[in-house]
């Protein structure tokens, strides 16, 4: 069974850093590229980016370059999405998923980010 | 960017009913369109992919349509688990985008 599994919800403060991780499992992890899909509170899908997990080639959106970096480590199956520094606005539930038509979805990680 | 635009916004219908979504592209997207439901607290789920392409698992009620520039999304007679967000989404370019978004809900 495919699966792709986040880590927990985050709370954070401005300026803080952030890693959370999506691990999949049930298929060949380097065989599909992750995608990351930003969904503010009572709004609708944006994708972020994506990343192949066999080569760590990324692609990013342009509203979202230079904000977040997306990495992988393929020896466990993990992919990354990173803030150095959050702001209140990535307040965000963010998915991973899998491929560029997103057939298998992570559960989510809220990230709150509050002074 | 190609920009997806989805109407209506919201659909009022009844269960048993027809439900027929629209997304419009600001250019051709090769038929390489999807189609997701998202309902509260949940992940999206994959429905349709390539225009007309039911994913795994997905009932025959759902059926998708179009080529270009316009696609249609047809849920033949609705189930009450079918009262949800439906987004449609382009895969030929990057960056990948997504439509706003349909609210299917009981009338």
């Amino acid at each position: 069974e495919v699966q792709l599994v986040q880590s927990g919800a985050e709370v954070k403060k401005p300026g803080e850093s952030l890693k959370i991780s999506c691990k999949g499992s049930g298929y060949s992890f380097t065989s599909y590229w992750i995608a990351w899909v930003r969904q503010m509170p009572g709004k609708g899908l944006e994708w972020m980016g994506m990343i192949n997990p066999g080569n760590s080639d990324t692609r990013y959106n342009p509203s979202f370059q230079g904000q977040v970096t997306m990495s992988a480590d393929k020896s466990i199956s993990t992919a990354y999405l990173q803030w150095s520094s959050l702001k209140a606005p990535d307040s965000a539930m963010y998915y991973c998923a899998r491929r560029d038509y997103f057939d298998y979805w992570g559960q989510g990680t809220l990230v709150t980010v509050s002074s | 960017e190609i920009v997806l635009t989805q109407s209506p916004a919201t659909l009022s219908l009844s269960p048993g009913e027809r439900a027929t979504l629209s997304c419009r592209a600001s250019q051709s997207v090769n038929n390489y369109l999807a189609w997701y439901q998202q309902k509260p607290g949940q992940a999206p789920r994959l429905l349709i992919y390539d225009a007309s392409n039911r994913a795994t698992g997905i009932p025959a009620r759902f059926s998708g349509s179009g080529s270009g520039t316009d696609f249609s999304l047809t849920i033949s007679s609705l189930e009450p688990e079918d009262f949800a967000v439906y987004y449609c989404q382009q895969r030929t370019n990057w960056p990948l985008t997504f439509g706003g978004g349909t609210k299917v809900e009981i009338k």
